[in-house]
C-alpha cells in the first residue's frame, strides 16, 4: 500500500472513447503528478500539480487532459488517442516545501492500451 | 535539466553488499541527489536522498563525492527482492527527470 491509489488498473479503449483515469492520495500531500512509461523508455514527466494550480505541461498533446479538483485527487481525461499512447499513465504525490524536493510517492499505474 | 549516467545493468550475488554509481557531473550546487527504485508491475519506490553528506536509512546508504560530481547506493546485503531498476535523479524544483536507470540482478 503506497498511499496513492490509481484505478483502473488497466484500460482498454478504442481511438474514439473518451475514458479517464483516477488517482487518489491519502498522505495529505500538496503536490500530484503524472507520469507516462513506454515499453523499453524512461518514465516521461507530463503534469505537475502544485497546491491544486497546474505548474508544468511537459509538452503533452491536448488529447490528454488534466484535472485536479483538490489536492487528494488527480484526474487524466483520455479523447482520440493513438496505439503509440498505449503506456503504463503513473499518478504520484509529494509534501512541498520551500526547498521542493521531497520524496515522490507513486502509485502503481494503469496500463492503458489504445486500439 | 542536469543529467544522470548510470550503467544499464549490473549484477550482484544474494546476501552480498552492491554498490550503484550515479554520475551527474553538470549537478548545481542547490541540486539534491534522488534514488528510486522500480520492482515489476509496480510504480517506482523512493529509496534515499542527499545533498552533500552521505545518508543512511533502514533501505539502503548514499555516499556522494566530495565534489557531488558522482554518488554511490549501497544496498548491504542483496536479496533477490532487492532485484529492480534503480534510478538516479537530481532535483532543483519539484520537477523529477528519470533515465534510463540501472536494472540489478540478485543471483541466488
Amino acid at each position: 500500500e503506497t498511499g496513492v491509489t490509481q484505478t483502473p488498473r488497466h484500460l482498454v479503449m478504442g481511438m474514439t472513447n473518451k475514458k479517464s483515469l483516477k488517482c487518489e492520495q491519502h498522505l495529505g500531500h500538496n503536490a500530484m503528478y503524472w507520469y507516462k512509461q513506454s515499453a523499453k523508455k524512461p518514465l516521461e514527466l507530463m503534469f505537475v500539480y502544485n497546491f491544486k494550480e497546474q505548474t508544468e505541461n511537459n509538452s503533452v498533446p491536448s488529447r490528454f487532459s488534466p484535472e485536479c479538483p483538490n489536492s487528494s485527487h488527480l484526474f487524466l481525461h483520455l479523447h482520440t488517442l493513438q496505439p503509440e499512447d498505449s503506456a503504463l499513465y503513473l499518478c504520484a504525490s509529494s509534501q512541498e516545501g520551500q526547498d521542493y524536493n521531497s520524496p515522490l510517492h507513486f502509485g502503481n499505474g494503469t496500463r492503458l492500451t489504445v486500439t | 535539466d542536469a543529467k544522470t549516467t548510470q550503467p544499464n545493468s549490473m549484477e550482484s550475488n544474494e546476501e552480498e553488499p552492491v554498490h550503484l554509481p550515479c554520475n551527474h557531473s553538470t549537478i548545481s550546487g542547490t541540486d539534491y541527489i534522488h534514488w528510486y527504485r522500480q520492482l515489476p508491475s509496480q510504480g517506482p519506490e523512493y529509496v534515499i536522498h542527499g545533498l552533500t553528506s552521505n545518508v543512511n536509512n533502514r533501505m539502503a546508504s548514499l555516499a556522494i563525492a566530495e565534489d557531488r560530481k558522482s554518488s554511490t547506493l549501497i544496498l548491504h546485503r542483496a536479496t533477490l527482492r532487492d532485484a529492480a531498476v534503480y534510478y538516479c535523479i537530481l532535483i532543483n524544483f519539484n520537477k523529477f527527470y528519470f533515465g534510463s536507470g540501472t536494472k540489478l540482478n540478485v543471483k541466488p
